[in-house]
């Protein structure tokens, strides 16, 4: 079965600095995708980055990167330069290509303070 | 106009009443998706529906039924729900599950914030 751990319910960060958020998995495919969803107060989930298992390279995405340990199952998240708008609850979850499924992790929410 | 639209954003409801959620797409996907979300708990996947068919019952209590007309919209039909129903109900579309042109990414509306009293 897939399964998807964030083990920090919240953290915060300072404007323009670096937060990473952690995110582990476990899932006996090979064939599968990891993604980072933004959830902002009261607006919709929307897509940040997204990982293909097969891929070595680290997926970025302007100031979104992962780091993708494969044999660890961890996904983390790094935000650079942290913008007010980044404050939201970020949900890691992991697809597989095999059944469809979207699993997502317990989210982490996200406060950026100026 | 956003490509999922969720209605109604609100909802508050006797546990004897009967409701239903609306979900409609407009991004030309054939699959959709009933995602529950409760404070401090993963998103639990309910149904998902691909072409029409339900590919998928996450083990969904029987007051909750769930029905697909067509590919751009999906209904959630509520009745006789307990106050630990109470959740933000989100529907989700994609293009299809699996394959090739499916790339796990899910396309999500607002959601319906659900109060049963």
């Amino acid at each position: 079965a897939q399964t998807v751990t964030q083990s920090q319910p919240e953290m915060s960060v300072q404007e323009a600095e670096t937060v990473t958020l952690s995110c582990t998995y476990d899932t006996s495919e090979s064939n599968y995708y990891l993604f980072w969803y933004k959830q902002p107060p009261s607006r919709q989930m929307i897509l940040v980055i997204r990982q293909e298992a097969y891929k070595q390279q680290n997926a970025t995405e302007n100031r979104f990167s992962v780091n993708f340990q494969k044999a660890a199952k961890s996904f983390s998240l790094k935000i650079s330069d942290s913008q007010l708008g980044d404050t939201a609850m970020y949900f890691c979850a992991s697809h597989s290509g095999n059944t469809g499924k979207l699993i997502f992790g317990q989210g982490t929410t996200l406060q950026v303070k100026p | 106009e956003t490509g999922v639209t969720q209605t109604p954003r609100h909802l508050v409801m006797g546990m004897t009443n009967k409701k239903s959620l609306k979900c409609e797409q407009h991004l030309g996907h054939n699959a959709m998706y009933w995602y529950k979300q409760s404070a401090k708990k993963p998103l639990e996947l309910m149904f998902v529906y691909n072409f029409k068919e339900q590919t998928e019952n996450n083990s969904v209590p029987s007051r909750f039924s769930p029905e697909c007309p067509n590919s751009s919209h999906l209904f959630l039909h509520l009745h006789t729900l307990q106050p630990e129903d109470s959740a933000l109900y989100l529907c989700a579309s994609s293009q299809g599950t699996s394959g090739r042109a499916h790339t796990g990414e899910l396309f999500f509306g607002e959601g319906s914030r659900l109060t049963v009293l």
